[in-house]
This record gives C-alpha cells, structure tokens and sequence, in this order.
C-alpha cells in the first residue's frame, strides 16, 4: 500500500492564482482531512470529509474548497492564493476511532 | 471545544537522558489522545494513542504516556533519550462523542534536542 500520497511536494504560487492540491490514499478511509502547519501553531483542521459526498469546515476554512466525490481522493482547492496560505498541507486519513494516518505534505509559498 | 497544551516549545537532553514532554489536554467528553512525531522535512508518524482501557501507553521506540484524568494530562517519556529521537513531537485530542470523524486538535509541538 502506498498509504496517504501528495502532490506536489513544492509549489510556488503568485498572489491571486488559484492551485488544487491533490491527496490520496488507498487504505479504504472513511474519513479524510486537510491541516495546515505553521511555525510555533503546530497543525490546524481547514476541511474534514467522513465520506464520499460528505464534507464540513475546520478550524481555518477561509480561502479554501474541497469536494470529496470518491473514497480514494480529497482535493484541496486555493481559490485566489494569498501570502497567508504560505504554509505546508498535510493530508491525513483514518477509519472511524482509529488514528489518522498523514501524507508527506505540500510546500506551499505565494508570493 | 478542546484544546491541547504542551509546555515547552523547545527542549534540550543529554543522551542517555530521561526524556518527559508534556501534554495538558481540555476537553468536556471522554477524549481520544495522541502523541506524533515528525523528522524534519516529513509528515507525521503515529507514535501512540489512548482511546479506552490501559492509562499507561507503550509506543513506538521504546517512548510511553500516561493519561491521568484528574490531571487532564498525557505526558510523553523515554527512559532514555537517543540522538535519533531529536524531532518535533505534537500532542493531539480527538473528540469521538459528535460523530465528527477523527478531528485531531493539536499542540503547539515540542521540538526535542539530544545533546552528546
């Protein structure tokens, strides 16, 4: 199993340019996630999904989208990226009362 | 709504050395807790969790917490510190009563030094 993937590792984006970052896993989760980790704020929930169909906000939702229209893939969406989105996202999933398993994370500057 | 707390962003053991993180969790229900680990430049890696049962957890490289409710504390400790166990370490509470899936509130994280 490949567990949790990620792409891309890195990303450089301007101010106002939009960008999906795409997870996926192959571990036949219900329930997958979206954080964001920035210096001394350890990781914050932006989006969670707990099935295909199914999803609702986190923590810091603003300036984000997802969709979750298979079990496999959960799609993070920057609509119009802002130097505050600089960060690095990981992608997590997990069974219902079972830990969340993580990606590698993306690198995400905006310029 | 749950919050974690871990004391000391930053800290410092020779090797050899008795390794103690500290976790203070808030939380209105039963919580679900965790301890991650993240080398530099990577995701995170399980290190061990209480859900029900045993309050003394063992985990992965030889690191164990305990959960002591009337603390609402799960601090994490190695007898002795190894310079492969310098890395960033999170605490995280999960609320498994609302049916919300496995919504992880995290600590700010303790990075760990290991000196010679």
């Amino acid at each position: 199993n490949a567990g949790v993937t990620q792409t891309p590792k890195f990303q450089v984006l301007k101010t106002g340019q939009s960008m999906t970052l795409q997870c996926a896993q192959d571990m036949n989760h219900e329930y997958m996630s979206w954080y964001r980790q920035d210096p001394g704020m350890g990781l914050r929930l932006i989006h969670y999904s707990v099935g295909a169909g199914i999803t609702d906000q986190g923590e810091v939702p603003n300036g984000y989208n997802v969709s979750r229209s298979t079990t496999e893939d959960f799609p993070l969406r920057l609509l119009s990226a802002a130097p505050s989105q600089t960060s690095v996202y990981f992608c997590a999933s997990s069974d219902y009362r079972s830990e969340q398993y993580f990606g590698p994370g993306t690198r995400l500057t905006v310029t | 709504a749950q919050s974690v707390t871990q004391l000391g962003s930053h800290v410092s053991v020779s090797e050899g050395a008795l390794v103690l993180l500290r976790c203070n969790y808030s939380s209105s229900v039963p919580p679900y807790l965790f301890w991650y680990v993240q080398y530099p430049n990577q995701g995170l890696q399980l290190l061990l969790k209480y859900t029900t049962g045993a309050t003394l957890v063992k985990g992965i490289n030889g690191f164990e917490a305990e959960f002591k409710k009337s603390e609402t504390s799960f601090h994490l400790t190695k007898p002795s510190a190894h310079m492969s166990d310098a890395a960033e370490y999170f605490c995280a509470v999960s609320d498994q009563v609302t049916g919300g899936g496995n919504k992880l509130t995290f600590g700010t994280g303790t990075q760990l030094k290991v000196e010679l």
